[in-house]
């Protein structure tokens, strides 16, 4: 399938801004979307971003998109330890009758205090 | 409480055996899917499903079978020819006429084969 590729990982200290870059290779993407897991569990839906916007926001999350260049990111305001987990960009292309979503491998933010 | 429920959470087989994992629904989605994640690697699509009685490969189908007989059930069977089987496997539901497709995950299953 397509590529996403994502940092590996990511150290904040609580309080500061974090910012997760994906770049993604599929210009059918129509949909992108980020998840959160925590240890041991399954993934959390954040947010999503329709491929025509370039921007959203919710409370402390920003996604922003750069179509041209392909790049994803989210941004987490005033980051808490409770913010510690792997977070995955992913993307589906819905001319692609599946929908399935296609994901990076992850990026594990910690937050130190 | 509406959600996708997987069991068990921890599953240990003989290398040769079959397992079977669930995955129920109680969201009304038409669409399910199984992934497959190994540490430090995304997730990999194995099966997925869009209606009942239905369902096509994924990436990483060889070894692996699924069965839809209930829009509310996608149980995913690792057979003994999976080379690799230990794995942390987690199903996901959508929607296919919604606005954003997004997918609503279960808490997974953790199989351990020796």
């Amino acid at each position: 399938g397509e590529d996403v590729e994502q940092s590996l990982f990511l150290s904040v200290r609580e309080g500061d801004s974090s910012v997760i870059n994906c770049t993604y290779t599929d210009s059918s993407s129509t949909y992108l979307y980020w998840y959160k897991q925590e240890p041991g569990a399954g993934l959390q839906l954040l947010t999503y971003i329709f491929s025509n916007m370039d921007m959203k926001q919710d409370q402390r999350l920003t996604v922003l998109l750069n179509k041209k260049d392909k790049h994803l990111s989210l941004r987490i305001a005033d980051t808490q330890t409770g913010d510690s987990a792997i977070y995955f960009c992913a993307e589906t292309d819905t001319s692609n009758s599946g929908y399935a979503l296609n994901f990076g491998k992850g990026t594990s933010l910690l937050v130190t205090p | 409480d509406g959600g996708i429920t997987q069991s068990p959470k921890y599953l240990f087989r003989k290398e040769g055996q079959n397992v079977t994992l669930s995955c129920e629904q109680n969201l009304n989605h038409d669409a399910m899917y199984w992934y497959r994640q190994d540490p430090g690697q995304g997730l990999r699509l194995i099966y997925y499903s869009q209606i009942v009685n239905d369902f096509q490969k994924g990436d990483i189908a060889e070894g692996y079978s699924v069965s839809r007989e209930k829009k509310e059930s996608f149980p995913l069977t690792v057979t003994s020819a999976q080379k690799n089987p230990t794995a942390f496997y987690l199903c996901a539901s959508s929607r296919r006429d919604g606005i954003s497709y997004e997918q609503y995950f279960g808490p997974g299953t953790r199989l351990t084969v020796t």
